[in-house]
């Protein structure tokens, strides 16, 4: 079975740019999450998803990030514009739903901004 | 969510078995204690959960003390590629309400060593 996919891997922008991640979780999940993990850090939850609806994204900062989930499937994460202080890996993660809240994780993108 | 409390490193000869501390003193009786790894350059994996009886999969064992205060990870034949950050999660086990997050600390870096 496939695990949860993210592309690109790496991505390096200068400032002010935008930038956008994807994940595509398991097969049949239909929770999905996206983390950010900043250098040394346990992960931090974004945004978490339920089909297509997001049902919680109070730690998403909304002036420069936003997030979709069309069709509640695949999912996109973007910022625009980034800050040097947006360097991190963003997770993505995904769980069957349904009362079973195991979370499976993507590798993750890694991103610098310069 | 409980907080737990893991020391920030420990060691490991290969093929003996690593013993990974947990505390969790404010865990309440609805919480599952969590286990979760990251390797370098990778997103977290999940290992094994329990609620107060002791669990065994293929990856590891997880020992709960009785007043569910602490447990131990257990790896029983540590491999180099065993190598990663190891994170004590506490949540509650069902998806009602804000209980899906998985707030990770700061975990445990076990290194194998040849």
């Amino acid at each position: 079975e496939a695990g949860v996919v993210q592309s690109p891997r790496y991505k390096i922008i200068e400032k002010k740019q935008p930038v956008a991640f994807w994940c595509n979780p398991i097969s049949g999940h239909n929770t999905l999450y996206w983390y950010r993990q900043n250098l040394g850090q346990g992960p931090e939850l974004l945004i978490r998803y339920e089909n297509e609806e997001a049902v919680d994204d109070s730690q998403l900062p909304k002036d420069r990030f936003s997030a979709e989930r069309l069709k509640g499937v695949d999912s996109t994460l973007k910022i625009q514009p980034a800050e040097l202080g947006d360097s991190a890996v963003y997770l993505c993660a995904s769980s069957l739903g349904q009362g079973v809240e195991t979370q499976y994780f993507g590798p993750g993108t890694r991103l610098l901004v310069l | 969510d409980a907080k737990t409390t893991q020391p920030p490193s420990m060691d490991c000869a290969e093929g003996r078995a690593a013993n990974l501390p947990c505390n969790h003193s404010t865990i309440s009786g609805n919480e599952y204690v969590y286990w979760y790894r990251q390797i370098h350059s990778q997103g977290p994996q999940y290992i094994i959960h329990g609620l107060k009886n002791n669990e065994t999969n293929e990856m590891a064992s997880l020992i709960i003390t009785e007043d569910r205060k602490s447990s131990t990870l257990i790896l029983p034949h540590a491999t180099l590629r065993d190598t990663a950050v190891y994170y004590c999660i506490v949540r509650v086990g069902n998806s009602g309400g804000s209980n899906y997050k998985l707030t990770f600390g700061k975990g445990t870096l076990l290194t194998v060593n040849p």
